[in-house]
């Protein structure tokens, strides 16, 4: 298994308040991606990085913020949670693009936002 | 925008072969994975198509017609444990850049 892990694993929070999430690897992959799934939804890609400080939007990104300072972990933060940002979130790696290569999950987040 | 489309659930029995399809769109397509998910679990990969054809890889199999924009996974010889969700997902290159995935196909081995 990839060496991806995911913290915290479990969080209940309030409207309104900020909540960071945080993914580590310890592949030295280049590309980390964060993505939210829903029932009916699948998985859907909220924002990703393709290397230090280099991010870019996904298909969900609003209300959601990202920061990548070391190779190894890529954090996202929810400035001030919605109960539609209640989700499982899940970190994903990969040595190549995302359009080229294969992508390894971390165990996710359950993120419930009262 | 690149629609991904799998059944919603399927039943099937422990032994036997079940076939999961999935569709989707060509333009821009690069190549398509299947993934497994256990229940609160993490997705893991299972295959990745490229090339027309069918991979195997012990009793799971997939298959690819890039020209009809079809895909299938193939389970044989059924075991409870492989009661899950399998997520088809495709990549797409060009301005998409994305690798899109399908809600997945809930599959239910009985005894």
């Amino acid at each position: 298994d990839a060496g991806i892990t995911q913290s915290p694993r479990h969080k209940v929070t309030e409207t309104g308040t900020p909540v960071t999430l945080r993914c580590h690897q310890t592949e030295n992959h280049r590309y980390m991606y964060w993505y939210r799934q829903d029932p009916g939804h699948g998985l859907r890609l909220i924002h990703y990085s393709y290397g230090v400080k280099d991010t870019d939007k996904g298909e969900v990104s609003d209300g959601y913020s990202v920061s990548r300072s070391k190779t190894e972990d890529f954090l996202l933060t929810l400035e001030s949670a919605t109960s539609s940002q209640t989700s499982v979130y899940f970190c994903a790696i990969s040595k190549g693009g995302p359009s080229t290569d294969t992508q390894y999950f971390g165990p996710g987040t359950r993120l419930t936002v009262l | 925008g690149q629609n991904i489309d799998q059944p919603t659930e399927m039943t099937a029995t422990e032994g036997a072969i079940v076939q999961i399809n999935c569709t989707y769109q060509t333009s821009g397509f690069n190549g398509l994975f299947w993934y497994q998910q256990h229940a609160g679990e993490a997705p893991t990969f299972l295959s990745y198509n490229v090339l027309d054809g069918l991979e195997e890889k012990g009793r799971f199999s997939s298959f690819l017609s890039r020209s009809k924009g079809y895909s299938y996974l193939l389970l044989k010889e059924l075991q409870m444990k492989d009661s899950a969700s399998y997520l088809c997902a495709a990549h797409y290159g060009g301005a998409t850049n994305k690798l899109i995935f399908g809600t997945g196909t809930l599959l239910a081995v009985q005894p």
